[in-house]
């Protein structure tokens, strides 16, 4: 499987301010997702980063809040918008590839916002 | 609405028990059901089950199918502390790769 790194780890930041999340993956892969992790909640997917095109969000997830880039087929960003307390969560990109229906994680961004 | 139960919320076990993970699922075309182990942050792939009856078998980690009773279950025998963690079932959607998670069943295993 592929080895996915995200930065930053963790972090904590002051309410109206916005945060940028780094995926990077060591091979090209064809599929990159955004998941979301609130706590005690299970994982919500945010959007699928699609390669040059625009990211495709999931109901209750709008890309004014959620700005997601790919410019390649091995890394993507995801940044969070005008902060609230409700956007602490974990967050996670996962990848998959070519005709496998199997997504690996990386090791996820703690956010805490103040 | 798409939805993917899992059962129990939390057990408490000691070294050398087995446990059963249960989990149902509701997706609509269903296309696989797949089980991670979350210790911290980051989910690790356990198993992706397809086909109904057929066990896969890691170590101490089974799972099977059934997609007759839209069911899935984990077996964990002879657990280790090291097994404590929460463990996600997730349906997956055929065409779209989208999963749909279960909130998981928190595990933790007392030496």
């Amino acid at each position: 499987s592929a080895v996915i790194s995200q930065k930053p780890s963790r972090d904590i930041c002051q309410r109206g301010t916005s945060l940028t999340i780094q995926c990077q993956v060591d091979s090209q892969v064809t599929m990159m997702f955004w998941y979301r992790q609130q706590p005690g909640q299970s994982l919500t997917l945010i959007a699928t980063a699609n390669q040059g095109s625009e990211a495709t969000y999931e109901s209750g997830f709008v890309i004014d809040k959620f700005p997601i880039s790919r410019p390649n087929l091995t890394f993507s960003t995801l940044t969070v918008s005008n902060m609230s307390p409700e956007d602490s969560s974990i967050y996670l990109c996962s990848v998959a590839g070519d005709g496998t229906d199997t997504q690996y994680f990386g090791p996820g961004t703690r956010l805490t916002v103040l | 609405e798409d939805k993917v139960v899992q059962s129990p919320l939390s057990l408490v076990v000691h070294e050398g028990d087995t446990v059963t993970l249960n989990c149902s699922y509701e997706v609509t075309n269903f296309r696989s059901l797949l089980w991670y182990k979350q210790e911290k942050k980051a989910p690790t792939f356990l198993f992706m089950l397809t086909s109904s009856g057929i066990e896969k078998k890691s170590g101490r980690l089974s799972s099977i199918l059934d997609k007759k009773e839209l069911f899935s279950i984990l077996n964990i025998t002879a657990t280790q502390t090291g097994d404590s963690a929460v463990y996600l079932c997730a349906g997956s959607t055929s065409g779209t790769y989208k999963y749909i998670f279960g909130t998981g069943t928190r595990l933790k295993v007392l030496a």
